[in-house]
């Protein structure tokens, strides 16, 4: 079974901090993603990788950056993080089309 | 302008019944179409799927039926479960996008016991 981790579950951050979440498959897929979850807008894409080191801007990329430096390893950093980035983080990984979720990260920023 | 819509917000129904959960798209270049299924703390899982070839896939209770003039895929669960209570969304592939998946805002499902 394919099983992609996120690194917290539950996380509380100060506007203004820098802030990272992780995200790691097993699978060997070649596709990453980070989607944000927010009531009646259902996911939206924040930034995808097709490969090591290669990004691209999903619909929302503002006040977002990542980083793919091992093919397993997708991180999500919030430059300097703001009370509108309040959400459900998840990230997902794939071969083809179907995408495979990690279990979310609910991040508050107060 | 979000391309994939889900109309209704949450939908309740009696065990044993149907569920129908309904989904409109705007872009006529989407051509294969996937439902997943949330439950509350957890990511989505993949449910079911229909290429833009075919109007029906079935898969169990699951049937997804795909009406391409009308821009407008329905998943049909029968007969519905309480644990079948969730979140669904429907989600868009391009057919030059690569894996890249559009969602809908989701439906939330409950089934009453």
């Amino acid at each position: 079974d394919v099983k992609v981790t996120q690194s917290s579950r539950y996380l509380v951050k100060r506007t203004g901090e820098k802030v990272f979440l992780e995200c790691v498959q097993d699978m060997d897929h070649e596709n990453m993603f980070w989607y944000r979850q927010d009531p009646g807008l259902g996911l939206r894409l924040i930034y995808f990788s097709y490969d090591v080191k290669m990004k691209e801007k999903g619909d929302i990329p503002e006040g977002y950056s990542v980083s793919r430096e091992k093919k397993e390893r997708f991180s999500l950093i919030l430059e300097s993080a703001s009370t509108n980035q309040t959400s459900m983080y998840l990230c997902a990984s794939s071969l083809y089309d179907e995408q495979f979720f990690g279990p979310g990260t609910r991040l508050t920023v107060l | 302008d979000q391309q994939v819509k889900q109309n209704s917000p949450s939908l309740s129904v009696q065990e044993g019944r149907i569920s129908i959960l309904n989904c409109d798209y705007t872009n006529s270049m989407f051509d294969y179409f996937l439902w997943y299924k949330k439950y509350p703390a957890e990511g989505p899982t993949f449910l079911i799927s229909i290429s833009s070839i075919k109007d029906k896939n079935e898969d169990g209770r699951f049937t997804v039926f795909l009406n391409k003039s009308a821009k407008h895929l329905s998943l049909h669960i029968v007969p519905s479960q309480p644990g079948d209570s969730a979140v669904y969304f429907c989600a868009a592939v391009k057919n030059n996008a690569g894996n890249m998946l559009t969602f809908g805002g989701g439906t939330r499902l409950m089934v009453k016991p």
